[in-house]
């Protein structure tokens, strides 16, 4: 069935280094892709988004790439802060422009001094 | 952007009891959105909010176990009836302003059944 699942349940690195979050999705109708990221207590915040028709998008401290091919979706995070600490999760827009998303699992991502 | 306000922000209720949930946007939209993320889990969704039309749930979800309203462009309820430990749950209400841009969510409701 559909699912976007991640691959590794917690993230640990050293504060500077860049971070790398991993997510695969199943269904290659698939047209638009979103990461948030989820502090405790907080609902999820959006960080980045990607469509179909692009490889790569950068922002502020973070870009995302998307492998069409192998259905794949990375977030990475340069220079990584003890405010990047936090749950995140990847997110498929459901084809057929409904609103829905399908979120996968999450990766916690630790942030050490 | 949109700004989403629940209420309450948590509760603990007991057994065999219902709880309603508020959702406020600050703008009208047309694509609103109830979730359910279990302890530790992720983000599964519960129904679409209709306007003026009763919600459409996924599978797994049921009206009776999770009414909604939705009375205008703004506002929408979440119920969750008939309250069992396993409805512990952060519930969370979402917008999304136009097809294929992100969603926005509301803070959420953490819901502790004992």
């Amino acid at each position: 069935g559909e699912s976007v699942g991640l691959h590794l349940p917690t993230l640990s690195v050293q504060e500077g280094d860049n971070s790398i979050i991993n997510c695969a999705y199943s269904n290659s109708a698939s047209d638009y892709f979103i990461w948030y990221k989820q502090e405790s207590g907080k609902g999820p915040q959006f960080i980045i988004d990607i469509r179909s028709n692009m490889d790569k998008r950068q922002g502020q401290r973070v870009t995302v790439l998307l492998n069409k091919t192998v259905k794949h979706l990375s977030l990475q995070i340069a220079a990584t802060q003890p405010g990047d600490s936090a749950v995140y999760f990847c997110a498929e827009n459901r084809p057929g422009n409904t609103g829905k998303l399908i979120f996968g699992q999450g990766t916690t991502l630790q942030v050490k001094p | 952007s949109a700004v989403i306000s629940q209420k309450p922000s948590r509760d603990i209720c007991q057994r065999g009891t219902s709880l309603t949930i508020q959702c406020q946007v600050d703008s009208q939209v047309t694509m609103m959105f109830w979730y359910r993320q279990q302890p530790g889990q992720s983000l599964t969704l519960i129904a679409t909010a209709n306007q003026g039309s009763e919600a459409t749930y996924e599978s797994g979800f049921v009206i009776d176990k999770f009414p909604i309203s939705r009375p205008n462009l703004t506002f929408s309820t979440l119920t969750v009836s008939n309250m069992s430990p396993e409805d512990s749950s952060i519930y969370l209400c979402s917008v999304v302003l136009q097809q294929n841009t992100e969603a926005f969510f509301g803070q959420g409701t953490r819901l502790t059944v004992v």
